[in-house]
């Protein structure tokens, strides 16, 4: 069964502490991608890999950290630094820029 | 990157057709054109993509002028679960595999 999964669906952050979303492909796709959504807002690029081991800023990359040390896995790392988690986090995967198929998305929740 | 504009929100009642017009000015040559639909709480779904003319398929239409400079997704005989977020994006391959997702168009489908 193809697709695209993330982990947690729910994940709950206190103050100070790293926390990491997970994100996993079978689709055989080169191209990973983090997005960040706020309520009733559009998606922002976080960060975004077209090959193993190599990754690239996006628009807000501040405060998160990735890595991409195998094809199927993009985990994303929220950091300390990041003062406002709280938000809708996508991950995307795709053969090229053209078409991404979305994760079903991890809410994190500052406590 | 190419910006695109879309109205805010749309309202339609089942058995209509809804029209959603993207504006992308700046649209470049190598530029493609893609529509996602988004429920609440889940990743966008990928729905058409064209270049030019027309493009269709089992769920949507897209028309895209001779200038490029605009396009509309078209949804035939729409019902209720069409109720959802519709984002335009142009695909800039000058920056890699980076789109932009604006704020979108939210359609409200009635009974």
């Amino acid at each position: 069964d193809g697709g695209i999964t993330q982990s947690p669906k729910y994940l709950f952050r206190k103050e100070g502490q790293n926390v990491t979303l997970s994100c996993e492909q079978n689709l055989n796709h080169d191209a990973m991608y983090w997005y960040r959504q706020d309520p009733g807002q559009g998606l922002r690029l976080i960060y975004y890999s077209q090959i193993v081991n190599d990754f690239q800023k996006g628009d807000i990359a501040e405060g998160y950290s990735v890595s991409r040390e195998k094809k199927e896995s993009f985990p994303l790392t929220v950091t300390s630094a990041q003062k406002n988690p709280t938000a809708f986090y996508l991950c995307a995967s795709g053969k090229g820029w053209e078409t991404q198929y979305f994760g079903p998305g991890t809410r994190l929740l500052v406590l | 990157l190419a910006k695109t504009t879309q109205p805010i929100s749309m309202d339609s009642y089942e058995g209509q057709e809804v029209n959603i017009t993207c504006s992308h000015n700046n649209i470049a040559t190598n530029d493609y054109i893609t529509w996602y639909q988004q429920f609440p709480s889940q990743g966008p779904r990928f729905i058409i993509q064209g270049y030019k003319t027309k493009v269709t398929n089992e769920v949507a239409s897209l028309f895209i002028p001779a200038d490029r400079k605009s396009s509309t997704l078209s949804l035939p005989r729409v019902s209720l679960s069409d109720t959802a977020v519709y984002y335009c994006l142009v695909g800039d391959k000058a920056a890699g595999n980076k789109l932009t997702f604006g704020g979108g168009t939210r359609v409200l489908v009635k009974p």
